[in-house]
């Protein structure tokens, strides 16, 4: 089945400093893909949509400024956190659906997950 | 708007009891998509099912089965003869079913440990 890997899988930076993550999918592509983020003992919230050759959209309340995305090809998504901060250590993990030849989006894959912690 | 509500937080069995963890589901669509995931420790969220808001049949998987009930927008999820190795955060999710790329809204999650 279909694959999203995304690295790495656990990060620890000095707060100022910024942190790249990447999300593939390894045999399909992803026009769209998407970033969530999990706090400790809480669930998945959406961060942003990351479309191929256009700008991010964002949910409500999260800087774009600071969780930069940048989706140049069809099978690559980065998410950037800028200039980070110990409140920005979280696990992020990043998701694309497989569209088939019918149009309607079904399959959902996730990436492994990236553990950020910031000192 | 879409929501998922898994009102057990946590749940604790011992060993070889069975185990249900409800979800509910909110949507005004007609066309959509319900999951389940179990997040062990890792971190890596592993699927488990997916249904379609028209396949309302139920469906079992070894020990596990999935009850969905459009009437009560209710897609439940029970372990039979629960293990040690069953422990983990089990996330219920729902998605819209559109042309084009949508995310997954998930429930808040259920932690369930299975004592020996």
């Amino acid at each position: 089945g279909a694959v999203v890997s995304q690295h790495p899988s656990r990060v620890i930076c000095k707060s100022g400093t910024s942190v790249k993550i990447e999300c593939r999918s390894l045999d399909f592509q992803a026009t769209t893909m998407f970033w969530y983020r999990q706090f400790p003992k809480q669930s998945l919230m959406l961060m942003a949509t990351s479309n191929e050759g256009s700008k991010a959209t964002y949910e409500q309340g999260v800087e774009k400024d600071k969780f930069l995305i940048n989706h140049a090809s069809l099978t690559l998504s980065t998410l950037t956190v800028t200039s980070a901060h110990p409140e920005d250590s979280s696990f992020y993990i990043c998701s694309a659906r497989e569209t088939p030849w019918t149009g309607i989006d079904t399959e959902a894959f996730f990436g492994q997950g990236t553990r950020l912690t910031v000192v | 708007a879409q929501k998922v509500t898994q009102a057990q937080t946590e749940i604790s069995v011992v060993e070889k009891e069975d185990v249900t963890l409800d979800c509910v589901y909110e949507t005004r669509d007609t066309t959509y998509y319900l999951f389940w995931y179990k997040q062990p420790p890792s971190g890596e969220l592993v699927f488990l099912i997916r249904r379609n808001s028209f396949d309302e049949q139920n469906e079992i998987s070894g020990r596990y089965s999935w009850n969905f009930q459009k009437s009560t927008s209710s897609f439940n999820f029970t372990i039979t003869a629960s293990q040690v190795v069953d422990s983990a955060v089990y996330f219920c999710a729902l998605s819209e079913a559109n042309s084009g790329n949508t995310p997954l809204v998930f429930g808040k999650g259920t932690r369930l440990s299975v004592i020996a």
